[in-house]
């Protein structure tokens, strides 16, 4: 079945603890892209990916790293979270960078505390 | 820079009757312009684009869209609302001429369809 995989689902941490939010697509995509979700604020773009080794910021990237190693993965890293980081996390990837329609994953909802 | 605005934070609709979901843009060059629907606990699915072309686009589960370029908006419409289409609705825009891939969201629009 195509899809977009994040990993975990939920997660509750602390201040500081250095996370990984994985992302993986079956789909050969060449774009993936990170967003946060926060109520009333929408979906934010905080980093996106054209290509292997081609990345870029969206417009909430501060507290954020991104890589992409390889085509199917674009791991979110969040070195030193904090309680303002606490959102519902999507990774979606396009088939092609210039064509726009994203498939999202099922979320990740994480709680900084 | 580019902007999306959903003037509606909730939008209710009777079975049966049209609905119209709106949404404006602001961006500097050419617009790619997006509607996604998110059901609750889930991912969003993209419903339709528009690229270029005619103005009006039609997507999945018979939803379509209009663009205006002169109104700077790209409004979900949909001729026969159902219940099942209760869901937050959002509106989404790249400049095409910015030289990113960068998307900008709307705050969406929470759609309630009453039986």
């Amino acid at each position: 079945e195509a899809q977009v995989t994040q990993n975990p689902r939920y997660l509750i941490t602390v201040t500081g603890k250095k996370l990984t939010v994985t992302c993986s697509q079956n789909m050969n995509h060449e774009y993936m892209s990170w967003y946060r979700q926060d109520p009333g604020l929408g979906l934010r773009q905080i980093y996106y990916s054209m290509n292997v080794e081609v990345t870029d910021k969206g417009d909430v990237p501060e507290g954020y790293k991104v890589s992409r190693k390889e085509k199917r993965n674009f791991p979110l890293i969040l070195e030193s979270p904090s309680p303002n980081q606490t959102s519902l996390y999507f990774c979606a990837s396009s088939l092609r960078t210039d064509l726009g329609e994203q498939y999202f994953g099922p979320g990740t909802r994480l709680t900084v505390t | 820079a580019q902007s999306v605005a959903q003037p509606e934070d909730q939008v209710n609709v009777a079975e049966g009757n049209p609905l119209t979901v709106k949404c404006t843009y602001s961006v500097s060059g050419n617009p790619y312009l997006f509607w996604y629907v998110q059901y609750p606990n889930r991912g969003l699915q993209f419903l339709l684009k528009y690229i270029t072309g005619d103005n009006l686009v039609k997507g999945s589960y018979g939803f379509e869209a209009e663009f205006n370029k002169s109104q700077t908006s790209f409004h979900l419409k949909k001729p026969s609302a159902l219940v099942s289409d209760s869901a937050l609705y959002f509106c989404a825009v790249r400049d095409v001429n910015s030289g990113t891939y960068k998307y900008i969201f709307g705050t969406g629009t929470r759609l309630k369809v009453l039986a």
